[in-house]
């Protein structure tokens, strides 16, 4: 069974860098998928942050692109996500997850961020 | 403000069938059969319900179906039970500079 647990601070200073790493276990990064963040803010919906693939192509959302950083490491199974110049509307729960086109089919618990001023 | 339009919330009775509209773009749905649902319980993580349009991954039952019409998308379940009161999100592919879009949400009560 695919599992991924998603690690990082829960507590990040506005104007700083958010920086998270989701683990993947039963599944090996390099078989293939892509692997995507999601975030959901406190009572709100969800919004694609980007993904990347095994070989490190990467796509983001083009609200955050700017912003945003999503890398992969093969031989630990993990995949990062980097956030900067961070405000309270990135405040939410960050979640990772394996995607195909429009299918994110395994989910990690998610991690509650919150950003302070 | 979310790509994909949802209401915000639906209801019905035990037993009967309810649909979830997803309305978006030919940029978006109309564009592609790469449509999938979520369902999310308070608190809970999104569980993949329906993918592709109206392919239910293993386990999901076959009371949830899904269904596509230009640029509307529409999540059916019928027989509802109470555990099925979750909140259920639309996504939708939006090529190769967006990727993908999700809809605003959908509060499901059961009456």
């Amino acid at each position: 069974q695919v599992q991924l647990q998603e690690s990082g601070p829960g507590l990040v200073k506005a104007s700083e860098t958010l920086s998270l790493t989701c683990t993947v276990s039963g599944y090996s990064i390099s078989s293939g998928y892509y692997w995507g963040w999601i975030r959901q803010p406190p009572g709100k919906g969800l919004e694609c942050i980007g993904s990347i693939y095994q070989s490190g192509t990467t796509n983001y959302s083009p609200s955050l692109k700017s912003r945003v950083t999503i890398s992969v490491d093969t031989s630990k199974n993990q995949f990062s996500l980097k956030l900067n110049s961070v405000t309270a509307a990135d405040t939410a729960v960050y979640y990772c997850a394996r995607r195909r086109t429009a299918v994110f089919d395994f989910w990690g618990q998610g991690t509650m961020v919150t950003v302070s001023s | 403000q979310s790509a994909l339009t949802q209401p915000r919330s639906v209801s019905g009775s035990p037993g009967q069938s309810v649909t979830i509209s997803c309305t978006g773009t030919s940029s978006d749905i109309g564009g592609y059969n790469y449509v999938s649902w979520y369902q999310q319980h308070p608190g809970k993580v999104p569980k993949l319900m329906i993918y592709d349009v109206n392919k239910r991954p293993s386990g999901v039952p076959d009371r949830f179906s899904g269904s596509k019409s230009g640029n509307t998308a529409s999540l059916t379940i019928s027989g509802l039970q109470a555990e099925d009161e979750a909140d259920y999100y639309c996504c939708s592919y939006a090529g190769t500079n967006t990727f993908e879009v999700f809809g605003g949400g959908t509060k499901l009560t059961v009456l």
